[in-house]
């Protein structure tokens, strides 16, 4: 356990489908980020927040919309997704977003997109 | 476009000898280098960091860093069947500083 969880693990929905995906970090950490990872794929970075301030939208598309209610809590709100949407998707949490950059991953979500 | 190369393998390595794992990397301002673990059907696990230049050490695991050739690498020493995994080399790109990924090197070790 790396102290980053992630719900559900598994998800299966439809593209005219609404639901969430929930990352909770338990480090005390200030840098949250949401990335996705496609096989044959590097790990693409998503968004990343900074004390619950988005520092990062690396030109996501808007049926993806992150939330940061606080430092330890991070969403990632799904809406009429596409099949190629179909993929792992990681939450990691940072000591800092600058300077202290070791990330450590939750368990991901396996999304299928049908 | 800033880059992070890796051989995508498989590198096959038998039980008890060094696995040698390279990645090379494009922006020379980088300052932050990474490597994790990440077993198949699992998510990617810290292994080492470094950020000067030489060897660094922690147990069986050995990362070196050369910026002025630009590459990183990982040894691990005395391999073993549970070091059989994915090894993703991550370097931060220095002008955005953002973190970007290579493919990741797949590692068999041979019993």
């Amino acid at each position: 356990e790396t102290g980053v969880t992630q719900t559900p693990r598994h998800l299966v929905m439809g593209m005219t489908n609404k639901k969430s995906l929930k990352c909770e970090q338990h480090l005390g950490h200030n840098a949250m980020y949401w990335y996705k990872q496609s096989a044959k794929k590097p790990l693409e970075l998503m968004f990343v927040y900074s004390l619950e301030e988005r520092v990062e939208n690396n030109s996501v598309p808007s049926r993806f919309s992150p939330e940061c209610p606080n430092s330890s809590h991070l969403f990632l709100h799904l809406h009429t997704l596409q099949p190629e949407d179909s993929a792992l998707y990681l939450c990691a949490s940072s000591q800092e977003w600058q300077g202290a950059r070791e990330q450590y991953f939750g368990p991901g979500t396996r999304l299928t997109v049908t | 476009q800033k880059e992070v190369e890796q051989n995508s393998g498989p590198l096959s390595v038998p039980e008890g000898a060094i696995a040698s794992l390279n990645c090379t990397y494009s922006d020379r301002g980088s300052q932050s280098f990474f490597w994790y673990r990440q077993y198949s059907g699992k998510s990617p696990e810290l292994i080492m960091s470094i950020y000067s230049n030489g060897d660094k050490e922690d147990g069986r695991f050995t990362a070196q860093l050369n910026k002025a050739s630009q590459y990183v690498s990982l040894l691990i020493r005395d391999s073993q069947p549970s070091d059989s995994a994915t090894y993703l080399c991550a370097v931060n790109e220095g002008r955005d500083d953002k973190i970007i990924f290579g493919k990741g090197t797949r590692l068999h070790i041979l019993p």
